[in-house]
């Protein structure tokens, strides 16, 4: 079973911020926090990923509490080209370990 | 341009055929990874490979099976066991240095079987 929980669906306005939550209470010390987005009918992209401090590239923001059981993927400025489904999955940063999805969140962007 | 290729990309078999996925990967990783899809659902995991000549069952690989005889090569055989195999089935590879879950995906190929 994925480690994580993400709400269904979220929907955002073109230009405004999206914020997908994602819990991972049980999440251990060794394990990272990984994002990936796919847009229908096409193989997952990789967005971001961190273990305890906060993240930004040219994609995204990530954002990790203090206690690690909660992150937040911060998309700036939505388009409607991110419309798609966002995964968040914990795994540890080691070689015989493999990425496990959960259902993601559906976010729709709209104008 | 380095990157994973699947094929083919739409395939139809009849029941009880045997099938055979190609994904090749031109990016120098040492680890691949395949993944089924249904329908309004996330990825499940069939098998994965660290290396040449050695991979790993996943969450489902129950009537699928795989080789892994070189680097660039993991081709997966969706075997007359598989109960539904009808899905679509995304192929993966990562390095195996620190950033081992940043993974690059192909475009997939969707299988139906009438």
């Amino acid at each position: 079973d994925a480690k994580t929980t993400q709400p269904p669906s979220m929907d955002c306005a073109e230009g405004r911020a999206a914020n997908l939550p994602c819990n991972h209470s049980t999440i251990s010390g060794n394990e990272y926090v990984y994002w990936y987005r796919q847009i229908h009918s096409q193989g997952p992209q990789y967005i971001i990923h961190g273990l305890k401090n906060n993240e930004t590239n040219e994609m995204a923001s990530l954002i990790i509490t203090e206690d690690r059981k909660s992150s937040t993927l911060i998309l700036p400025h939505a388009t409607l080209r991110d419309t798609a489904v966002y995964y968040c999955i914990v795994r540890a940063n080691q070689a015989g370990t493999a990425l496990i999805f959960g259902k993601g969140t559906t976010l729709s962007v709209s104008s | 341009d380095g990157g994973i290729t699947q094929s083919p990309k739409y395939l139809f078999r009849k029941e009880g055929q045997n099938v055979t996925l190609s994904c090749e990967q031109n990016l120098n990783h040492d680890a691949m990874y395949w993944y089924r899809q249904d329908p309004g659902q996330g990825l499940r995991l069939i098998y994965y490979s660290q290396i040449v000549n050695d991979f790993q069952k996943g969450d489902i690989a129950e009537g699928y099976s795989v080789s892994r005889e070189k680097k660039e090569s993991f081709p997966l055989t969706v075997t007359s066991a598989q109960k539904n195999p009808t899905a679509f089935y995304l192929c993966a590879s990562s390095t195996s240095g620190t950033n081992t879950g940043e993974l690059f995906f192909g475009e997939g190929s969707r299988l139906t079987v009438l």
